[in-house]
Formats: C-alpha cells, structure tokens, sequence
C-alpha cells in the first residue's frame, strides 16, 4: 500500500514568508508525528496528533509554527515568519497507535530553505 | 532528559568485515527502533526491538536490546557496499508510555571496497 507522503519534495523562500507543508498518512494510521532534521543530527520531534487533536506539541521551537490535523488524516505544518534558522528537513510519520509495536513510519521528507 | 548516543559517529570499512555500532541510552525504555537513511532520502525501519533480550536478524545486520545496561547494538556482518547509509536508533522514553521518538545522533557507515 501507499506509504507516508509530503510535499512539495523542496521549498525555498525568503526570510519572514510563510510557508505551509503537507503530509498525507499511511491510510487507517491514527497517530501522525512532525520531526526536523538539520544537516548531520538525527530528527528532532515536534509535534504528535492522535486523531484530530494535537496531543503533544512540545517540540514547536516558538509560537512561529503551528501544525493542523483537522479531519484526523492529512496534516499541515505551517510556518509563520520564516527565519533562515528554520532551514531543515521536516520529515512527517504515521504509526497504528496502540497497536503493537507503534512503529513509525516516515514519509520522504519536505527540504525547506530559507534564504 | 532522555539522551540517545551512539558509538562511532562515523565508522570507515572495508567489505567482508564485521564490526558493531553501539546505541546507550539515559533512561529507562523496553523498546528501541533502528533505521537506515540514504543520503537525500528519509529513514528506513530496520528493526523493532520490543523486550529486553530482544535479537532480530535481516541479512548482515543483527540488533539486540539490554535494556537492564540500556543498550542496544546493530552488528554488520561480512559488510558490503550496499550497506553504506547512516544508522540511527531511537527510543521512546519510559517504555513506551509517551509518543516521541528520540533518536541517537546517527552513525555514518562508509563500506569500502
């Protein structure tokens, strides 16, 4: 079956735009996570919703970004005021909460750039 | 805080040696995930390790789980060229009970040959 998908694949923007990224589940996975990865460092969590509600948000760096998931399946990351520290991969993760192992799945990725 | 370290951070091999990347970490969990990324790519799930004691093996790589020392190893047989990517592990912290992986820091597998 179709795996976790994002796009767009690559954006580049200016400082202070606002940017949007979206990730589309594994179908019939509950849980969805955001993480980010910098250059040579391992993903770094941001944030998980269960269903439609954001159950843990405690990794958003500042109130700069915000992440929806409104009818509990496609999620959108958006980021307000982009700064050039923002510059990362934002990978998106899927897993069948309660169910086993609760393995995350990962989805290709959006490299954003901020110039 | 949890903390994921891992041991080497970059590890040079030539093909047809063994060798053993080591993955501590600071607190307690039962279960521990290993992946595998490309260059470019996003991570790739290797194995899910769910118990203390806990050994799975796919072709070269073999991953066990001490989670009485916190420790988790992923043990490359006989390398190939194939398997050069970065490996991370990953935890979620007190045995499973919140939602947020954190990972190790990576260890970049460069298999000459």
């Amino acid at each position: 079956g179709a795996g976790v998908s994002q796009t767009p694949s690559n954006k580049v923007t200016e400082k202070g735009k606002y940017v949007e990224l979206r990730c589309d589940p594994i179908s019939g996975h509950t849980a969805l996570y955001w993480y980010r990865q910098s250059l040579g460092q391992g993903p770094e969590f941001l944030i998980y919703f269960q269903g439609t509600g954001a159950a843990d948000d405690s990794g958003l760096p500042n109130d700069r970004f915000f992440a929806v998931r409104p009818e509990g399946s496609v999620s959108t990351l958006k980021i307000q005021r982009t700064e050039r520290g923002d510059s990362a991969v934002y990978l998106c993760a899927s897993s069948a909460r309660g169910q086993g192992s609760n393995e995350q799945f990962f989805g290709p990725g959006t490299r954003l750039t901020v110039l | 805080e949890l903390k994921v370290e891992q041991n080497p951070l970059f590890l040079s091999m030539q093909e047809g040696k063994n060798y053993t990347i080591y993955c501590n970490y600071s607190t307690t969990s039962d279960r521990l995930y290993w992946y595998r990324q490309d260059p470019g790519k996003s991570l790739e799930s290797l194995f899910v390790l769910l118990s203390n004691g806990a050994v799975k093996q796919e072709g070269r790589l073999m991953a066990s789980l001490d989670t009485k020392a916190r420790l988790s190893t992923l043990h490359i047989t006989a390398a190939v060229h194939d398997l050069s990517a970065t490996y991370f592990c990953a935890v979620y912290p007190y045995g499973g009970a919140t939602n947020k992986l954190i990972f190790g820091t990576g260890t970049l597998l460069a298999v000459q040959p």
